[in-house]
């Protein structure tokens, strides 16, 4: 069965370094999604990605995050300068169109900053 | 910016019984609502989705039920069991940006 793909697992860096988390979704669709979950809170979303560009990002995803989709297949979210308060899990996930909502989720990459 | 709440943190329930999960919500103009499922260390898994115009949908052993009047979701998982025993998240949308609740720890007893 596909599944969405997340690499790495876990990643620690330094506070200022640039990080970058990446994704590959599943092969046939369409949007694509970088949500994340600060330890013991609620899973939030960051951006969502559709036919090359950003769809809707959230209030979090300022100026330090970046999404790209490089070659068609994978799915990366940068974040430019690391802050210790960026320490999260980073969830990935993919749909293949409009309706029916429902994701597909990656198993997340650990960030930790320190 | 609680857009989507779920009041109890936690559940348990004797394997067998109803689980009965609930969710609130705010904004009369989501389309869809989701429910999912989360074990530790995996991402979360989708389980059943309601459309705004409906009130009820059911697969299996698990129905959601939309009030819109309350703007109140629930999940119900009759019988429960005990691979049910996870974190389970509602969510929904305006478009393409998703919103997830805090999560409701389900414990099911064997």
């Amino acid at each position: 069965e596909p599944e969405v793909t997340q690499t790495p697992s876990h990643q620690v860096t330094q506070m200022g370094q640039e990080v970058i988390l990446r994704c590959v979704p599943i092969s046939n669709h369409l949007y694509f999604y970088w949500y994340r979950q600060i330890l013991g809170q609620k899973v939030e979303f960051l951006v969502s990605f559709y036919n090359n560009e950003i769809s809707e990002k959230s209030e979090i995803f300022d100026d330090q995050f970046s999404v790209e989709r490089p070659d068609g297949s994978n799915f990366t979210l940068k974040i430019r300068s690391t802050k210790l308060e960026d320490s999260a899990m980073y969830f990935c996930a993919s749909r293949p169109g409009q309706i029916p909502y429902e994701q597909y989720f990656g198993p997340g990459t650990r960030l930790t900053v320190t | 910016d609680q857009q989507v709440k779920q009041n109890s943190p936690s559940l348990s329930v004797q394997e067998g019984r109803i689980s009965i999960l609930n969710c609130d919500y705010t904004n009369s103009m989501f389309d869809y609502f989701l429910w999912y499922k989360k074990y530790p260390a995996e991402g979360p898994t989708f389980l059943i989705s309601i459309s705004s115009i409906k009130d009820k949908n059911e697969d299996g052993r698990f129905t959601v039920f939309l009030n819109k009047s309350a703007k109140h979701l629930s999940l119900h998982i009759v019988p429960s069991q005990p691979g049910d025993s996870a974190v389970y998240f509602c969510a929904t949308n305006t478009g393409n940006q998703f919103y997830f609740g805090t999560g409701t720890s389900l414990t099911v007893i064997p």
